[in-house]
C-alpha cells in the first residue's frame, strides 16, 4: 500500500462545476498536510495547508479527518485556469527530520 | 526576489556516464530537498539537508547517487554510471525551516530534465 494515495483521475469538468479530490495516508503519526498544484511540465507550488478544523481560501476548501486519515480538497466554481495536477502531501517530523511524502497527484481538466 | 534555480535545465547523456545537477536555493533557506519525478508519476524523495546536520539520505535509490551541500547553500546531486531508468526530472526545493525544524512551505526550482540514452 502506498503511503499517500490519490485517485489519479483525470477529472474532466465544465467551467463552473464543483469538484472534490480525496487523499488517504497510512502513517497515523503524520503531523502536517498540504495540497500542492503542479501545472504541466512545471514545478509544484503550494496551494494550501490543511488544518484539522478545515480551512478555506476563496474557491478552495481543504478538510482533514485524522481519525480516518483522509484529506480532501474541494474546488467550487471551477475555472479553466484550475486545470492542473493536484498533489496531496503529508509530512511526518521524526528524529529531527521532516519527511514529506507526495501523492502521485490527481489530474483536473476544466473545459468550456 | 530570486527563487530556486537549477542547472542545467536539460541534460542528455549516454548510459554509463556521470552527471552533476546543481541547485541554488533561496538565500537564507536552511532546508534543501532533492526529488525526482518520472513521467506521469509523483515526486520521489531523494535526500534532505537541514543546516549543518547530517543529511537524510534515506531516499537515495542506490549508491550511484550522492549529494552534497557546500557552505549551507548550493547543492550538487551526482549520479554515477547513469542508467536509462535514471531518466526523470530532478527537482530541488528549499524551505525556511525554523529552529524547531517545523515544516514550512517548500519552494521548488524548475527542475533538470535528465535523459539517459
Amino acid at each position: 500500500r502506498k503511503e499517500v494515495e490519490q485517485d489519479p483521475g483525470p477529472f474532466n469538468v465544465p467551467e463552473g462545476a464543483t469538484v472534490a479530490f480525496n487523499c488517504t495516508y497510512s502513517n497515523s503519526a503524520s503531523q502536517s498536510f498540504f495540497w500542492y498544484r503542479q501545472d504541466c511540465r512545471k514545478e509544484p507550488k503550494l496551494l494550501m495547508s490543511v488544518y484539522s478544523s478545515g480551512n478555506e481560501d476563496g474557491r478552495f476548501t481543504a478538510q482533514l479527518n485524522r481519525a480516518s486519515q483522509y484529506i480532501s480538497l474541494l474546488i467550487r466554481d471551477s475555472k479553466l485556469s484550475d486545470s492542473a495536477t493536484y498533489l496531496c502531501v503529508v509530512n511526518t517530523f521524526s528524529g529531527g527530520y521532516n519527511k514529506l511524502i507526495f501523492g502521485a497527484g490527481t489530474r483536473l481538466a476544466v473545459h468550456p | 526576489g530570486a527563487g530556486v534555480s537549477q542547472s542545467p535545465s536539460n541534460k542528455v547523456t549516454e548510459k554509463g556516464k556521470d552527471v552533476e545537477l546543481r541547485c541554488d536555493p533561496i538565500s537564507g533557506h536552511t532546508a534543501l530537498y532533492w526529488y525526482r519525478q518520472s513521467l506521469g508519476q509523483g515526486l520521489e524523495f531523494l535526500i534532505y539537508f537541514q543546516g549543518n546536520s547530517a543529511p537524510d539520505k534515506s531516499g537515495l535509490p542506490s549508491d550511484r547517487f550522492s549529494a552534497e551541500r557546500t557552505g549551507g547553500s548550493v547543492s550538487t546531486l551526482t549520479i554515477q554510471r547513469t542508467q536509462q531508468e535514471d531518466s526523470a526530472v530532478y527537482l530541488c526545493a528549499s524551505s525556511p525551516e525554523g529552529v524547531e525544524r517545523l515544516y514550512n512551505e517548500q519552494f521548488f526550482g524548475p527542475g533538470t530534465r535528465l535523459t539517459v540514452l
